[in-house]
């Protein structure tokens, strides 16, 4: 069965103070892994899809990775507007996401 | 903003009783998926239809039944309502209904059973 586990559950930090997030993952076959961002009460909103091990992808303050068994979303010199639950979701040989139960991140000002 | 509309955003109703969620997905999407998330459960996959036709099922409970109108619309239809049913329920699109495509959210319903 497909397994996402992301980590830390959550992450609390003071604007500028740069950290990862980890996403690792079992999955048969993987397709695609993907990067949401949720705020409270929103729909999950789109940053990133990496298909490959070695890929990188960045937008702005936020960078994602991925290798063979785990992706990681740096966040670097954050900001207060930052602070959402940053979710992982993989696609292995069929049509559904499985998702992680996220990592809520709080930046301070 | 997705480009992906529903609608209501806020439903409230009583135990065994059926409602009707809609969405309409990004324009020239063809791909539509629906997604329960609830605070014990997080995200989980309900079912996908591409033009039309149902693709992929997934935790998707025999109450619970969809479909997706000629225009590409879908409607999610929950019957015998529980409890347990309350939830944010997302739609989201897709261009194609290849394996790997980005899926796109939209803002949810937020149901409560009473």
């Amino acid at each position: 069965e497909d397994q996402v586990t992301q980590s830390p559950e959550a992450l609390r930090l003071q604007e500028g103070e740069s950290s990862s997030l980890n996403c690792s993952y079992t999955v048969s076959g993987l397709r695609g892994l993907f990067w949401y961002r949720q705020d409270p009460g929103k729909g999950p909103e789109f940053l990133f899809t990496l298909y490959s091990a070695g890929e990188e992808k960045e937008k702005e303050r936020l960078k994602a990775t991925l290798t063979k068994k785990e992706s990681f979303l740096h966040i670097t010199a954050p900001k207060p507007e930052d602070s959402a639950t940053y979710l992982c979701a993989v696609q292995p040989n069929d049509y559904k996401l499985s998702f992680g139960a996220g990592t809520t991140v709080t930046v301070r000002a | 903003d997705s480009g992906v509309t529903q609608t209501p955003k806020h439903l409230i109703t009583a135990t065994g009783q059926r409602v009707t969620l809609r969405c309409s997905p990004r324009s020239g999407d063809l791909s539509v998926y629906w997604y329960q998330q609830s605070l014990d459960q997080g995200l989980q996959f309900l079912i996908q239809y591409y033009n039309g036709e149902e693709r992929a099922k997934g935790n998707i409970l025999e109450r619970f039944s969809a479909q997706q109108f000629p225009d590409l619309h879908s409607e999610l239809n929950l019957s015998s309502l529980e409890l347990g049913d309350s939830a944010l329920y997302f739609c989201a699109s897709s261009v194609g209904g290849a394996v790997g495509d980005t899926q796109y959210f939209g803002p949810g319903t937020r149901l409560t059973v009473l």
